[in-house]
């Protein structure tokens, strides 16, 4: 069946790096646009990220433009988030996400989601 | 961006009743929206994709409607496993947006 299994998270220090990764299985990781979501605790969710199929198009939200960068290794069928200068705000559960676009466009499934903690 | 604001944020029903929630966009969307369901400590499933079309697997009783600004989800007969929270995101334009949620207290 289809799979995302986020890993990667973890408690860092405010102004480091860290690096998160969503493996895949069970469909065409090369056919499908993949997300990052985000997940403040107890709040809503954010949309964070976006790269195309193709590798072509990558997305950011305005806050996390210039720090964070979004790519995928579609021999390895994984998508990657690399978070540059990590604030306070950037706390949260990170969530991928496939793009599915048969008949209407939706995320499905979601991973499981890791947490990054951002704390001095 | 196109901002998305759910009505209520809130609310508290009983089983068997008739729940409908609704998200309104800053700008037309056309039909580029879908409804999640969030269960505490659990990733987001999709209910609704492209505003009315029901998601394999899921339930009879959750239904979309809507197009352009105002969607609506409903909930025809609450279940007891229907509590969590809901979101609405449209999919039209990058930053994809969610509304606020809507949090289903049995």
């Amino acid at each position: 069946q289809v799979q995302l299994v986020e890993s990667g998270g973890g408690v860092v220090q405010p102004g480091t790096s860290l690096r998160l990764s969503c493996a895949t299985s069970g469909f065409t990781f090369s056919g499908y646009g993949m997300h990052w979501v985000r997940q403040a605790p107890g709040k809503g969710l954010e949309w964070v990220a976006v790269i195309w199929y193709d590798g072509s198009i990558k997305t950011y939200a305005d806050s996390v433009e210039g720090r964070f960068t979004i790519s995928r290794d579609d021999s390895r069928n994984t998508l990657y988030l690399q978070m540059n200068s990590l604030r306070v705000e950037d706390t949260g559960v990170y969530y991928c996400a496939r793009e599915s676009a048969s008949r209407g466009r939706r995320f499905d499934p979601w991973g499981q989601g890791t947490l990054v903690t951002v704390s001095s | 961006d196109i901002q998305l604001t759910q009505s209520p944020s809130f609310l508290s029903a009983s089983v068997g009743d008739r729940v409908t929630i609704t998200c309104r966009a800053t700008q037309g969307i056309s039909s580029h929206l879908a409804w999640y369901q969030q269960k505490p400590g659990k990733a987001p499933e999709v209910l609704i994709y492209a505003a009315s079309t029901l998601q394999s697997g899921v339930p009879s009783r959750f239904s979309g409607s809507g197009s352009g600004t105002e969607f609506t989800l409903t909930i025809s007969s609450l279940q007891a496993e229907d509590f969590g929270t809901y979101y609405c995101q449209q999919l039209n334009s990058y930053p994809q947006t969610f509304g606020q949620g809507t949090k289903v207290e049995i």
